[in-house]
């Protein structure tokens, strides 16, 4: 059974940092790309980044909104995924997905999200 | 960026009855798109991908249709299980967007 187990949320003032951390088990981590999605009140669903498989050297992408102030990366090991969030902003409040992607690049698995709260 | 326009916002409809929900991309995007479902409190779920093909486990009232610009979401006979949210992605070209979601209630 493929779960994806998002955790680390919280609440952070602006400026500061925090990591997400995503668990994944039931599939082969390393043939699949990752993505981060997440869901603010304002703007609805917005894609965050993706890391791609081990094929792609795990490349990555990003939002123009995340670019430069966040980072996603893996430990095979841990078959984790995690978002480092850097500079962040109250507009970064949101419920923070990971997702497994399909081959053809959409998320096919959602996890449960985990809530980040940027204020003062 | 792609633009995905959704449509309607929110819709109430009756238990069997047929329902229609409209995403309009800003450019081609062939047929790489998806839609989703989200019940109150779960994860979002696919429900069809690559425009009309059905995800696993997904019941065959759902169904997707279009290319290109143009697609629909359609739930065939409506049950008490489908009260949710649905939304479109467009998976053709970075940044991945999202439509703006669809709330379905049951009347």
């Amino acid at each position: 059974e493929v779960q994806l187990v998002a955790s680390g949320g919280g609440l952070v003032q602006p400026g500061g940092s925090l990591r997400l951390s995503c668990a994944a088990s039931g599939f082969t981590f390393s043939d699949h790309y990752m993505d981060w999605v997440r869901q603010t009140p304002g703007k609805g669903l917005e894609w965050v980044g993706r890391s791609r498989r081990k094929v792609n050297s795990y490349t990555t992408e990003y939002a123009a909104s995340v670019k430069g102030r966040f980072s996603i990366s893996r430990d095979e090991l841990r078959n984790s995924v995690f978002l480092q969030m850097n500079s962040l902003k109250t507009e970064d409040t949101a419920v923070y997905y990971c997702t497994r992607d399909d081959s053809s690049g959409y998320p096919d698995f959602w996890g449960q999200g985990t809530l980040v709260t940027v204020s003062s | 960026d792609i633009q995905m326009t959704q449509s309607p916002s929110t819709l109430s409809a009756s238990v069997g009855d047929r329902v229609t929900i409209t995403c309009r991309a800003s450019q081609s995007i062939s047929s790489w798109l998806a839609w989703y479902q989200r019940e109150p409190g779960k994860a979002p779920k696919v429900l069809i991908y690559k425009a009309s093909s059905l995800g696993s486990g997904v019941p065959s009232r759902f169904s997707g249709s279009g290319s290109g610009t143009e697609f629909t979401l359609t739930i065939s006979s409506l049950q008490p299980g489908d009260s949710a949210e649905y939304f479109c992605q467009q998976y053709s070209d970075y940044p991945l967007t999202f439509g703006g979601g669809t709330k379905v209630e049951i009347k």
